[in-house]
């Protein structure tokens, strides 16, 4: 069975600082998802990672993807009170398929960013 | 192009009752995902369906959940029997017919159970 976790569960940051969320996978997979997720609002997709060392960035959030050592990371450089939310990574749980199919959601990382 | 449109946003049902959770897809797709989200956790796979097709039912609970995709209409996810424990954000994702495509989200049902 697919694992999927996530740490820190909990970020507090100051304004302008940086800070990186990790996420490992227990299998092999090459196709990791992050997500954004606002107090009752549905999921954001942030980046899609399809391959080994892909790096994607937006603004103030860099993805990078791992698959060697099955980690993720989620880095932001300058953190702003806008980006308070939870961040979900997401693995494929069968990239061979030919098709979109179920992912497996890690148990997220809630950040706060104070002033 | 509208996104994945769920309804209704929110439901609240007592216990024994029946709750049932539509999802229609974004144009011009034909998978449906659905997942659970419990308070404070992640989201986790229920069940993955084609057009008249139940593809994956791997993470549907085995009594009381049932999920279908007719040929026309959007995709129902039917609860009987509502216990406190069902009380959850369900959401709706669909992607297109071919290729390793990304799943777009919908806005979710809270149900609540009470």
């Amino acid at each position: 069975e697919l694992k999927v976790e996530q740490n820190p569960l909990f970020l507090s940051m100051q304004e302008g600082k940086n800070y990186t969320i990790y996420c490992n996978y227990s299998t092999t997979s090459d196709r990791l998802y992050w997500y954004r997720q606002d107090p009752g609002k549905s999921l954001e997709s942030l980046f899609v990672l399809l391959s080994n060392g892909a790096v994607k960035q937006e603004g103030r959030l860099m993805a990078s993807l791992d698959t060697k050592a099955r980690l993720s990371t989620l880095h932001i450089t300058a953190a702003v009170h806008d980006l308070s939310a939870t961040y979900f990574c997401a693995v494929d749980s069968e990239p061979d398929t030919g098709t979109a199919s179920k992912l497996t959601f890690g148990t997220g990382t809630r950040l706060q960013v104070t002033l | 192009n509208a996104g994945v449109m769920q309804n209704p946003r929110h439901l609240v049902r007592r216990r024994g009752q029946e709750a049932r959770l539509r999802c229609s897809p974004m144009k011009g797709h034909s998978h449906v995902y659905w997942y659970r989200q419990l308070p404070e956790e992640g989201l986790k796979f229920m069940v993955y369906l084609q057009k008249e097709n139940i593809i994956d039912e791997s993470g549907m609970p085995k009594e009381r959940f049932s999920a279908e995709f007719p040929k026309e209409g959007p995709s129902i996810l039917r609860i009987q029997q509502v216990v406190r424990g069902d009380s959850a954000a369900y959401f709706c994702a669909s992607s297109q017919t071919w290729g390793r495509t990304e799943a777009f989200f919908g806005q979710g049902t809270r149900l609540t159970v009470v």
